[in-house]
C-alpha cells in the first residue's frame, strides 16, 4: 500500500515570499510518478508539477519547483514569488506506474494562504 | 485539450433514491477513468478504477453494489449511487487518463456535489 504524508495542514506567507510545502511518501514500487495538485475554492484539481521517479533532476515549472529526494522518499514543493492566486489547497500525490492503471494516492493536503 | 466534464455539478436527492453522475472526456479517448470521493476539508480518496469495456476495480472498503460504475465507451463513465443515504453526501470527482499520455497524467473533472436529504 502506498501512503502520502503532508505534515503541514496550513501555511500562511506574505505575497512575493517563497514557501515550501513538504511531502513524504512510502511506496514499494520501483517506477512511480509524483505530483503536486492545486485545488482552489472552485474545487477543480489543477496539476502544478510532476516528477518521474527515475529522473534525478528536479522538475521545475516557472515559479514552482520540487526537491525530490528519492532515498528519503521526500517530495517538497517550492513556490517562489508567491502570488495571491496561489492561495489554495495543495495535494501531494503518488501514482504507481506498475500496471499503468493505478489511481492516485493523495496526502491530506496543505491549505496555503498568501497574504497581501 | 484534455478536458473532462462532469454532470451534474450539483444534485440533491432524497434518501433511498438513486442518482447517476456522468464523467466525459471531451477531446480525447480515455481507456481508464477513476472515481474519487472528497469529504469537506479532506483529501481525495480513490473509490474505483473504471476500464472501458470491463468491470470496475473497487478499492478496499468501497461497496460495489452501492456505487455502480459503468464505462461503456471511451469517452463516458458513470457512477450511480444506489439507495442513497445522508452519509453518501460528498463531493465526487472523476479523472481520466489518455492512453497516449506519457506521464500517466490524469485529467480531472470539476466534481459533483451530492447532497442526500
Amino acid at each position: 500500500a502506498q501512503t502520502v504524508t503532508q505534515s503541514q495542514p496550513e501555511m500562511s506567507v506574505q505575497e512575493a515570499e517563497t514557501v515550501t510545502l513538504s511531502c513524504t511518501y512510502d511506496t514499494s514500487e520501483n517506477n512511480y510518478y509524483l505530483f503536486w495538485y492545486k485545488q482552489p475554492p472552485s474545487r477543480q484539481m489543477i496539476l502544478v508539477i510532476r516528477q518521474e521517479a527515475y529522473k534525478q533532476q528536479n522538475a521545475t515549472e516557472n515559479r514552482f519547483s520540487v526537491n525530490f529526494q528519492k532515498a528519503a522518499k521526500s517530495f517538497s514543493l517550492k513556490i517562489s514569488d508567491s502570488q495571491l492566486g496561489d492561495t489554495a489547497m495543495y495535494f501531494c500525490a503518488d501514482q504507481a506506474k506498475g500496471g499503468g492503471a493505478d489511481g492516485l494516492t493523495f496526502g491530506k493536503g496543505t491549505h496555503l494562504i498568501i497574504q497581501p | 485539450g484534455a478536458v473532462v466534464s462532469q454532470h451534474p455539478s450539483r444534485v440533491i436527492c432524497k434518501s433511498g433514491t438513486s442518482v447517476k453522475i456522468e464523467c466525459r472526456s471531451l477531446d480525447f479517448q480515455a481507456t481508464t477513468m477513476f472515481w474519487y470521493r472528497q469529504f469537506p476539508k479532506k483529501s481525495l480518496m480513490l473509490m474505483a478504477t473504471s476500464n472501458e469495456g470491463s468491470k470496475a476495480t473497487y478499492e478496499q472498503g468501497v461497496e460495489k453494489d452501492k456505487f455502480l460504475i459503468n464505462h461503456a465507451s471511451l469517452t463516458l463513465s458513470t457512477l450511480t449511487v444506489t439507495s442513497a443515504h445522508p452519509e453518501d453526501s460528498s463531493f465526487y470527482i472523476c479523472s481520466a487518463r489518455a492512453p497516449t499520455s506519457p506521464s500517466y497524467e490524469q485529467y480531472f473533472g470539476p466534481g459533483t456535489r451530492l447532497t442526500v436529504t
